[in-house]
């Protein structure tokens, strides 16, 4: 009955190679994030969408696309995977009817190597 | 200046004592407050949300703003060694576009 769920919640990969991290919420919420956390535990985000539309795209480099297919559906693809990339990626949904709580999925730790 | 800021800590307290982490943001168009609490390895949880200045209760947790002083702070009555967690301070900020800003957290510590 997870809520919000991420894969893989581990990926180990090489510089230079793509990857993509799925999402999905069972929440109904229209709005989702992605979020990067890295090894200082800062918690930045990168994109945000409100019923398959892009609304926040912050200053994350091109190699990031995002896509939603439906509303509870956010997926993360990264081109050309660098060193810096290594961190703790975490989606999100957030219910915009009512407290603009957001709800975590698990993380994904990214590892580039 | 960080939007939202927090001492990293560690802060550190015995069990049974009131735990006080604060956190002060710069936005003075900020709606809307909440702390999460973060395990290691795990994802960040809603403990608390608070809008209006003044203390919310629940439970053991008490959240507290001041938005004249662009301050809030999140009490733990009872510190329990389960409640050894970082905690992140976040704000809903229209400069932001209305999103989410994080704090960088602070690391609490409770020893039994």
């Amino acid at each position: 009955d997870t809520a919000v769920s991420q894969t893989p919640k581990y990926l180990v990969t090489q510089m230079g190679n793509d990857k993509s991290i799925k999402c999905e919420q069972n929440l109904g919420h229209d709005t989702m994030y992605w979020y990067k956390q890295d090894s200082k535990k800062f918690l930045k985000i990168m994109f945000s969408y409100n019923n398959k539309e892009l609304i926040i795209n912050e200053t994350v480099p091109n190699r990031f696309s995002p896509k939603s297919p439906d509303k509870a559906h956010l997926n993360l693809h990264i081109n050309s995977l660098e060193l810096g990339d290594s961190a703790v990626y975490f989606c999100a949904s957030e219910d915009r009817t009512r407290t603009y709580e957001q709800y975590f999925g698990p993380g994904t730790r990214l590892t580039v190597t | 200046q960080k939007e939202v800021e927090q001492n990293s800590g560690p802060l550190s307290v015995p069990e049974g004592a009131i735990a006080s982490l604060n956190c002060t943001y710069s936005d003075r168009g900020s709606q809307s407050f909440f702390w999460y609490r973060q395990y290691s390895g795990k994802s960040p949880e809603l403990i608390m949300f608070i809008y209006s200045n003044g203390d919310k209760e629940d439970g053991r947790f008490t959240a507290q703003l001041n938005k004249a002083s662009q301050y809030v702070s999140l009490l733990i009555r009872d510190s329990q060694p389960s409640d050894s967690a970082t905690y992140l301070c976040a704000v809903r900020t229209r400069n932001a576009g209305n999103m989410l800003t994080f704090g960088g957290g602070t690391r609490l510590m409770v020893k039994p």
